[in-house]
């Protein structure tokens, strides 16, 4: 069973406007959550984390928010680049991160 | 930074070889997993680490079996390969198992083909 979804397979947005990727969960012992980000060819890089007594969490242009009672997490990107263009992968883990589960990934292509 | 190293980046092996992958990192984290990603199923877990000669079972571990002789180096072994295992297979450390809230860092994985 999937604890983790991305509904959307890919995504394309235009250089400069707000990419914004979704992710759920079912897993309500779940309390950190996490985005990676990866290029083809490469592993997975860590991007930006929350844990569950936040709501929202930012780093430069990439914010992350976390709504516990929908058991839903987003990421959005502002403004977009064409160097954003990759595969993300959202994550969420318990109380310590030895059984963090990932979602299937969105590709996001942001055109110039 | 950490750095995550998988001894090889493509690797094609026959049905029925025993096949072994490799993966070190150097920034003496106490846990080690052993990931494959599938198109649409994302990171699947297989196994995992502690410490040196501890290792749990993740979602998959039917067909796989791991070693960790050594902190820094945690190995993945196909016991008997076959054409469904093959798969990126992707190395990941983290800090230590006391230590909340801790990202994973990856290596670049490895991409196996089982003929």
């Amino acid at each position: 069973d999937q604890q983790v979804k991305q509904n959307s397979p890919s995504l394309s947005v235009q250089e400069g406007r707000i990419s914004i990727l979704n992710c759920d969960y079912t897993n309500s012992m779940f309390d950190y959550f996490l985005w990676y980000k990866k290029y083809p060819a490469e592993g997975p890089t860590f991007l930006i984390s929350i844990s569950s007594i936040k709501d929202k969490n930012e780093d430069g242009r990439f914010t992350v928010f976390l709504n516990k009672s929908a058991k839903h997490l987003s990421l959005h990107i502002v403004p977009s680049q064409p160097g954003d263009s990759a595969v993300y992968f959202c994550a969420a883990s318990p109380y310590n991160n030895n059984d963090m589960r990932f979602g299937a990934g969105t590709r996001l292509t942001v055109k110039p | 930074d950490v750095k995550v190293t998988q001894s090889s980046r493509y690797l094609v092996k026959r049905t029925g070889e025993k096949v072994f992958l490799e993966c070190v990192q150097d920034m003496d984290h106490e846990n080690m997993f052993w990931y494959r990603q599938d198109p649409g199923l994302g990171l699947r877990l297989i196994y995992f680490s502690y410490d040196v000669k501890m290792k749990e079972k993740g979602d998959i571990p039917e067909g796989y079996s791991v070693s960790r002789e050594k902190k820094e180096r945690f190995s993945l072994i196909l016991e008997s390969a076959s054409t469904n295992q093959t798969s990126m297979y992707l190395c990941a450390s983290s800090l230590g198992r006391d230590l909340d809230n801790q990202p994973q860092h990856f290596g670049d994985g490895t991409r196996l083909s089982i003929l």
